[in-house]
């Protein structure tokens, strides 16, 4: 059983077109996350939900969406394709309910989608 | 400058050998996080530390409020550690994460 999972695990696109990345959590949490990771391996969060509610929103460009169903589910919008969206993104989520588990906030990542465009 | 840096950036050992990774961070937290990436890309988390110390088989992460610093420990290493370690720091608030840029371990037999 697959904890989080994303679709899809690769996505080539032209500049300009819009779209979505999906994820999906098994486990019961209560936030999600986005991460970009660049070409240079460097990892940055975009955006958190919890419970529904966006709880960071760093500074991305508004062409990116992140869109929650329910709390289940995270997904990701992007509007206005560039170059430089080119990237892996992460989705990820995380138990935040009660700071004294062993679990509290440890986060479980899902495969990545590999975004290129073209 | 970055609110998180590890040292060292790029790590060869040897199989068995005793391996540190250490991670300073100037932000006050509220949690830090050790995680690992394989060759593949897949992500894992292996510890979420707010104070003291944790294990989980070879490995041992600790960290020092005070001094605001986090090392992870690796015992015995093998080459299926290798991987790019990635420090990250839940800062106070719970609004910001910070990520650190990794640290490649190769663990040659």
């Amino acid at each position: 059983d697959t904890a989080v999972s994303q679709t899809p695990k690769y996505l080539v696109t032209q500049m300009g077109n819009d779209k979505s990345i999906k994820c999906e959590q098994n486990l019961g949490h209560d936030t999600m996350y986005w991460y970009k990771q660049d070409s240079k391996k460097f990892l940055k969060i975009m955006f958190s939900y919890n419970n529904k509610e966006l709880i960071i929103n760093e500074t991305v460009p508004n062409r990116f969406s992140p869109k929650s169903p329910d709390k289940a589910h995270l997904n990701l919008h992007i509007n206005s394709l560039e170059l430089g969206d080119s990237a892996v993104y992460f989705c990820a989520s995380s138990q935040d309910g009660n700071p004294r588990t062993p679990t509290y906030n440890e986060q479980f990542f899902g495969p990545g989608t590999r975004l290129t465009v073209l | 400058k970055n609110e998180v840096e590890q040292s060292p950036q790029n790590l060869t050992a040897q199989e068995g050998e005793f391996i540190t990774i250490n991670c300073s961070y100037s932000v006050g937290i509220s949690a830090l996080h050790w995680l690992q990436q394989h060759p593949g890309g897949g992500i894992v988390s292996l510890f979420m530390l707010s104070s003291g110390k944790k294990k989980h088989g070879r490995l041992i992460a600790t960290i020092n409020i005070q001094e605001k610093h986090s090392s992870l420990h690796i015992t015995a290493s093998h080459p299926r550690d290798s991987a790019v370690y990635i420090c990250a720091v839940l800062e106070y608030t719970g609004n910001q994460f910070y990520f650190g840029t990794g640290t490649s371990l190769t663990v040659i037999p």
